[in-house]
């Protein structure tokens, strides 16, 4: 069964400029969740996707957005990029089973924001 | 306010040796726990998990225990070894009210010694 996979793995956009990440789940996942990973602040979560619906938020501002497509193809829109939002941003797929979720991450997508 | 806390940045410890990575939580409503191992430049891959129904739980050289009433578990890694060198995240998650969100530790950085 072939693993999460994320693209593109390393991207490079300047102040301003918007930056759209791809996460293909595991297949039969109907979960993504989407991670920051910083020096500072470790792994936070940004929010989750459940059959096309999020399903669950975390504390980082309207900037940052997703959708999930019907196929559970999830996507990651940061707009107006900061400095500051350089980070590798994991993607990870689950079951979403309410009682025994884990999640299996990909490779990540490495952001600097020059 | 950090809900998850891993108050060992690194743990060195020789070939062959048992390795006791600890982690503390801090909200009562966590019913699920996961281990990960992550190195550098990689997506954080899944190791074990437990059930808050449950205090321990095996998987190979890999047993993670759970003390409730302390609000403590444990990896322990028997016996260790070079390729376990890694660093090594705790995360928690409340099934039951926010599927899809995983609050990690800080993590700490194993070195197993040949």
């Amino acid at each position: 069964k072939a693993g999460v996979t994320q693209t593109p793995r390393y991207l490079i956009k300047t102040r301003g400029q918007q930056v759209t990440l791809s996460c293909s789940p595991i297949s039969g996942h109907r979960s993504v969740s989407w991670y920051q990973q910083t020096p500072g602040q470790g792994l936070q979560f940004l929010f989750e996707y459940f059959s096309e619906t999020q399903r669950n938020k975390g504390n980082f501002p309207g900037r940052f957005s997703g959708r999930q497509f019907s196929n559970s193809r999830s996507e990651m829109n940061v707009s107006t990029l900061e400095l500051g939002d350089s980070a590798l941003y994991l993607c990870a797929s689950g079951q979403g089973n309410r009682f025994a979720d884990t999640q299996y991450f990909g490779p990540g997508t490495r952001l600097t924001v020059l | 306010d950090q809900q998850v806390k891993q108050n060992s940045p690194s743990l060195s410890v020789q070939e062959g040796r048992i390795s006791i990575l600890n982690c503390d939580y801090t909200n009562s409503m966590f019913d699920y726990f996961l281990w990960y191992k992550k190195y550098p430049a990689e997506g954080p891959t899944f190791l074990i998990s437990i059930s808050s129904i449950k205090d321990k739980n095996e998987d190979g050289r890999f047993t993670v225990f759970l003390n409730k009433s302390a609000k403590h578990l444990s990896l322990h890694i028997v016996p260790s070894q070079p390729g376990d060198s890694a660093v090594y995240f705790c995360a928690a998650s409340v099934l039951r009210g926010s599927q899809g969100n995983l609050i990690f530790g800080k993590g700490t950085k194993l070195s197993v010694k040949p």
